[in-house]
């Protein structure tokens, strides 16, 4: 039972370098959202997808990009990489409501 | 954005003891979800709730949706070493599209 498989698990990256985190799901669920995580801040909602071909920004979008092409996959790009891009990163989809998550990247920006 | 509100953001308790926490809003949600996150981990999902006053049981974990729609609480009972770990309320509300806000957490300790 794969679920929603993240990759990379761990990167760093130099300011102004650019990176797409991957994120693929197995569960043929419409939704698709990335989320990051900063210490006691919760969960922030960067970009969501409701089906293949239709993404939509989020609370944070600012410095990132996304594309859905495929139901599985919803990648996220980062163009200029900053250093308050460091953060952990969560991909999720869901049927409806009920959201399942990846694993998480924590991405290190320096 | 519409945050939910959890509080404190630490607890600490003793292993067999229950602890309850809650989660609170200024506006109404249609859905109430209950996640736990382990360390190096993605939140797993506990309890979701779906109609107001909705109390909802997964083994030692118990949930209510709150009847104003504002809010809701998770209870643990008889806490063990394995409940540790940071626990998130999240939400939907009319017209969100399924998008899930979620309360900034808490972060439990259970001692030996």
């Amino acid at each position: 039972n794969a679920g929603v498989t993240q990759t990379p698990k761990f990167r760093i990256l130099k300011i102004g370098q650019s990176m797409t985190l991957q994120c693929t799901q197995d569960m043929n669920h419409n939704y698709m959202y990335w989320y990051r995580q900063d210490p006691g801040m919760g969960l922030k909602l960067i970009y969501y997808s409701v089906g293949a071909g239709i993404t939509d920004k989020g609370e944070v979008p600012n410095g990132y990009n996304v594309s859905r092409s495929t139901t599985e996959d919803f990648p996220l790009r980062l163009e200029l990489a900053a250093p308050s891009q460091t953060s952990v990163y969560f991909c999720a989809s869901s049927r409806t409501t009920e959201a399942f998550f990846g694993q998480g990247t924590r991405l290190t920006v320096v | 954005g519409q945050q939910l509100n959890q509080s404190p953001q630490s607890m600490f308790i003793q292993e067999g003891e229950d602890v309850s926490m809650n989660c609170t809003s200024s506006s109404i949600f249609n859905t109430w979800l209950w996640y736990k996150q382990d360390p190096g981990e993605g939140p797993v999902l506990l309890i979701a709730l779906y109609k107001a006053g909705e109390l909802t049981s997964n083994g030692r974990l118990t949930a209510q949706f709150g009847i104003t729609r504002k809010d809701s609480f998770l209870n643990i009972s008889a806490s063990i070493p394995s409940d540790v770990g940071i626990y998130f309320c999240a939400g939907t509300r009319t017209g969100a599209n399924s998008k899930l806000t979620f309360g900034k957490g808490i972060t439990l300790s259970v001692r030996p």
